[in-house]
């Protein structure tokens, strides 16, 4: 069964520093890739996606992930973060393939936490 | 536009009661789905619906647990005989018909915190 590993449970940083989290699924056929994140007490929200092609993602608010394949990774990354950052951020697969419908695997999330 | 409307966005049961959870999808959507998010855990899939139809029922517990999604009115997820192990956060989602990529992106609901006595 396909399953997806966010390595980082918590993270804590000061505003402008960098931001990567990472991400590693198991499937190891056509994958569709999404990133989604969690401001506290409010609903999910879409952060970018990746189906096919240029395998450097842009989001919003600044985020981007890169697709490597053979790293079965598709790390989120962000140059500079602020306080309105702080958030839970969930990395989520579907396997691209019919049989597979519309079911999302999803990560265990990571909390981050960053301090003004 | 109204998004993902879940109600209630609390619920408090004792065990052994019915939960019943409700989900009206974005408009223009026909595709729902349900996730369960226990404490500490990322969310997990229970269930895939579309209209009248249940396409994907492949992480629902066995026992208990029940879900619809009518032609008229909202999806419906409903636990019977509630215990504590089902305190959770249940989140639905939909999406559009596919239009030839096979896969739209889900969009969520606020979730329905259930806590069971």
């Amino acid at each position: 069964a396909q399953s997806v590993s966010q390595h980082n449970h918590h993270v804590i940083l000061s505003e402008a520093a960098s931001l990567e989290l990472g991400c590693n699924y198991s499937y190891g056929g056509t994958v569709n890739l999404f990133w989604y994140v969690q401001y506290p007490g409010q609903h999910l929200q879409l952060l970018l996606k990746y189906f096919s092609g240029d395998p450097l993602v842009k989001g919003i608010k600044g985020f981007e992930a890169e697709f490597i394949k053979s790293k079965f990774s598709f790390n989120l990354r962000k140059p500079s973060v602020q306080w309105s950052d702080t958030a839970e951020y969930f990395c989520a697969v579907n396997e691209g393939i019919k049989a597979a419908g519309n079911k999302l695997t999803f990560g265990g999330g990571t909390r981050v936490l960053v301090k003004p | 536009n109204a998004g993902v409307m879940q109600n209630p966005r609390h619920l408090v049961r004792r065990r052994g009661q019915e939960a019943r959870l409700r989900c009206s999808p974005m408009k223009g959507h026909s595709h729902v789905y349900w996730y369960r998010q226990l404490p500490e855990e990322g969310l997990k899939f229970m269930v895939y619906l579309q209209k009248e139809n249940i396409i994907d029922e492949s992480g629902m517990p066995k026992e208990r647990f029940s879900a619809e999604f009518p032609k008229e009115g909202p999806s419906i997820l409903r636990i019977q005989q509630v215990v504590r192990g089902d305190s959770a956060a249940y989140f639905c989602a939909s999406s559009p018909p596919g239009s030839g990529t096979g896969f739209q992106p889900q969009h969520f609901g606020d979730g329905t915190r259930l806590s069971i006595l």
